[in-house]
């Protein structure tokens, strides 16, 4: 069973302080790993797609990277706008076309 | 990105009736849709994958007759919540694939309440 695990489930930055997200997965196979943003009462925003490890994508100050086991998504001189819920969601090349979720870390950036 | 629009966006209903919740995508044609469900403070469960012009898969645990799924259309999937109950309350999302790609694009989600 392909299971996805979010740490931590909340974390609170100042303005500026730079951190990481972490996403620890197991999948049968991974086909691509996948990071969103929610933001409360909102339908999860896309933000990258990861298919290989050592793969980095970047968007703005956010930078996410895979190995084999987890991803990391980097936060650089977050600002308040940043604040969300971050999920990760792994696909594997078996069973249904979808994606198994992780619960999300909860980001607050306070000014 | 692609576009996926749902509606409504918050229904509030009284126990026993029915309510309907449609997505659509809206720049591209999607053979499959998902709809999946969210509690507070927990990560997006599966319910079902409805299939243009057929059946709806259902993931385990998930009531068929309960939550009804069409997808009548290549740009429409609606999702029925029968008989509702207050159980039944919950955020409800939906999600499309272009074709070829991985990652899937959501709807706003729709807010139930069941008074």
């Amino acid at each position: 069973e392909d299971q996805v695990t979010q740490s931590p489930e909340a974390l609170r930055l100042q303005e500026g302080e730079s951190s990481s997200l972490n996403c620890s997965y197991t999948v049968s196979g991974l086909r691509g790993l996948f990071w969103y943003r929610q933001d409360p009462g909102k339908g999860p925003e896309f933000l990258f797609t990861l298919y290989s490890a050592g793969e980095e994508k970047e968007k703005e100050r956010l930078k996410a990277t895979l190995t084999k086991k987890e991803s990391f998504l980097h936060i650089t001189a977050p600002k308040p706008e940043d604040s969300a819920t971050y999920l990760c969601a792994v696909q594997a090349f078996s069973g249904y076309s979808t994606l198994t979720f992780g619960k999300g870390t909860m980001l607050l950036v306070s000014p | 990105g692609a576009v996926v629009s749902q509606h409504p966006s918050r229904v509030i209903c009284k126990s026993g009736t029915s309510v309907k919740i449609e997505c659509r995508s809206l720049d591209f044609q999607a053979t499959t849709m998902f709809w999946y469900r969210q509690f507070p403070k927990q990560s997006l469960m599966l319910m079902a994958t409805s299939n243009e012009g057929s059946k709806a898969t259902y993931e385990q645990g998930v009531e068929k007759d309960k939550f009804l799924i069409n997808h009548a259309s290549l740009t429409l999937s609606t999702l029925t919540v029968t008989s509702a109950h207050p159980e039944d309350s919950s955020f409800y999302i939906c999600s499309a694939r272009v074709l070829g790609a991985g990652e899937l694009f959501f709807g706003e989600g729709s807010r139930l309440t069941v008074l």
